[in-house]
């Protein structure tokens, strides 16, 4: 268990629709990070937080927002959802301490979102 | 601009046989971190190791190994006496400044009994 929970597990909706992807970071993790798996993309970086703020920014659609709220938690919001939205949505998180360069912390990934949209 | 190249994108086995995984990466950063992620059928995403880009020791842990060459930017990773266990895809990543993992596109193992 990596201490990262996502919810839900599974989503199935409509094209059009909007949904949101919940992710609660392992205790004491200040960045929290999303990523898209799809089959012909791989896993590709969406967004990352940082103790509330946006930090790094990737292929991330316009139709996509994100944010970290007070408590650390983060949600990824998908509007006007296309056939080719459907994937697997990881969460991740890690120490993360700003200024003092992140990348040696491993990154701990939630077991993902399923997103399957008809 | 960083990236992660695994040319391996399925490898099948036999339980027993050793097998290397690749993972080239292309970075101009002079500090820098390696991972390498398990992912099984179940789905979800295991941290296996993180190498620093001074530190070029190898390093085993039980039938895992990996290789971390400089010279040639590669950082590959041997699984001995593969297990049908260790079926799954692996991915190796490089870390930038923020934080964020650079993945490769993965290598899918199987091991058949």
């Amino acid at each position: 268990d990596s201490g990262v929970t996502q919810t839900p597990k599974h989503l199935i909706t409509a094209t059009g629709q909007r949904v949101t992807l919940r992710c609660s970071p392992r205790s004491g993790d200040l960045s929290v990070y999303w990523y898209q798996q799809s089959l012909d993309q791989g896993l590709q970086f969406l967004i990352q937080y940082y103790n509330g703020e946006e930090r790094a920014k990737g292929n991330i659609l316009e139709r996509f927002s994100a944010q970290q709220f007070p408590d650390l938690h983060s949600e990824l919001n998908l509007s006007s959802l296309e056939l080719g939205d459907s994937a697997l949505y990881f969460c991740a998180s890690s120490v993360g301490v700003l200024g003092q360069g992140t990348y040696n912390s491993p990154l701990h990934f939630g077991n993902g979102t399923r997103l399957t949209v008809t | 601009a960083q990236k992660v190249t695994q040319a391996q994108t399925e490898i099948s086995v036999v339980e027993k046989e050793d097998v290397t995984l690749d993972c080239v990466y292309e970075t101009r950063d002079t500090t820098y971190y390696l991972f390498w992620y398990k992912q099984p059928p179940s789905g979800e995403l295991v941290f296996l190791i993180r190498r620093n880009s001074f530190d070029e020791q190898n390093e085993i842990s039980g039938r895992y190994s990996w290789n971390f060459q400089k010279s040639t930017s590669s950082f590959n990773f041997t699984i001995t006496a593969s297990q049908v266990v260790d079926s799954a895809v692996y991915f190796c990543a490089l870390s930038e400044r923020t934080g964020k993992l650079i993945f490769g596109q993965g290598t899918t193992l199987q091991v058949k009994p």
